[in-house]
């Protein structure tokens, strides 16, 4: 199963909505996860099975989709949130991560 | 609090081998499933490897399948990481974690090492 996230960069400002898309090669079903990872530092789990906010997560993280069409959502964004985000697929055999998407000051 | 820190990272020429180690406390061990993930400079993130509570069930990215082994001693603790006939392309952070139940990519991973960095380099 292959994961094509996009955008690869985003220009944004604080304050902006900034959606992200993450498109499976094939039904998933709800096994997707979020992580940010910000530089120099390991991923951090934002958003598990698409769409629960992990404990502790600010709640303008959200997460939505199922089957092959996911969505990522900061709805208005923080200058701690400067990060780059990933999806991540999981099976119960492997992980497959997307590309990414890093996020920059406008 | 859960800890994990990976060593044995260093630079090593192509078609060598490298074991890297990650050490694990703050929680029990032997209840959750572990994967390494690496990121090579400048790059995303690829999952490499991952085991399961007991050791029988492991997964390999297709990119390692065949070099590297991954295992783990419960009763120390640790993950391990064993990588054969390394090329360029192995050069990366690689990061040890800690699955969110017993099995292999169940969920996303929770907690991560610092990471321990291979270059592979003549």
């Amino acid at each position: 199963i292959q994961m094509t996230q996009s955008p690869s960069s985003l220009s944004v400002s604080v304050g902006d909505r900034v959606t992200i898309t993450c498109q499976a090669s094939q039904d998933i079903s709800n096994y997707l996860i979020w992580y940010q990872q910000k530089p120099g530092k390991a991923p951090k789990l934002l958003i598990y099975d698409a769409s629960n906010l992990e404990t502790g997560v600010p709640s303008r993280f959200s997460g939505s989709g199922s089957g092959t069409d996911f969505t990522f959502t900061i709805s208005s964004l923080q200058p701690e949130d400067i990060a780059t985000y990933y999806c991540q697929h999981y099976d119960n055999f492997s992980y497959t991560f997307g590309q990414g998407t890093k996020l920059e000051i406008k | 609090e859960v800890q994990l820190v990976e060593s044995g990272g260093s630079v090593v020429r192509p078609g060598g081998s490298l074991r890297l180690s990650c050490a694990a406390s703050g929680f029990t061990f032997d209840d959750y499933g572990m994967t390494w993930v690496r990121q090579a400079p400048g790059k995303g993130l690829e999952w490499v490897s991952g085991i399961n509570w007991n050791g029988v069930r492991t997964g390999y990215a297709d990119s390692v399948k065949g070099r590297f082994t991954i295992s783990r001693d419960n009763a120390k603790k640790s993950l391990y990481l064993q990588m054969n006939s390394l090329r360029a392309e192995d050069t990366a952070l690689y990061y040890c974690g800690r699955e969110s139940g017993p099995a292999i990519a169940a969920a996303g991973t929770r907690y991560w090492g610092q990471g321990t960095l291979v270059t592979v380099s003549s």
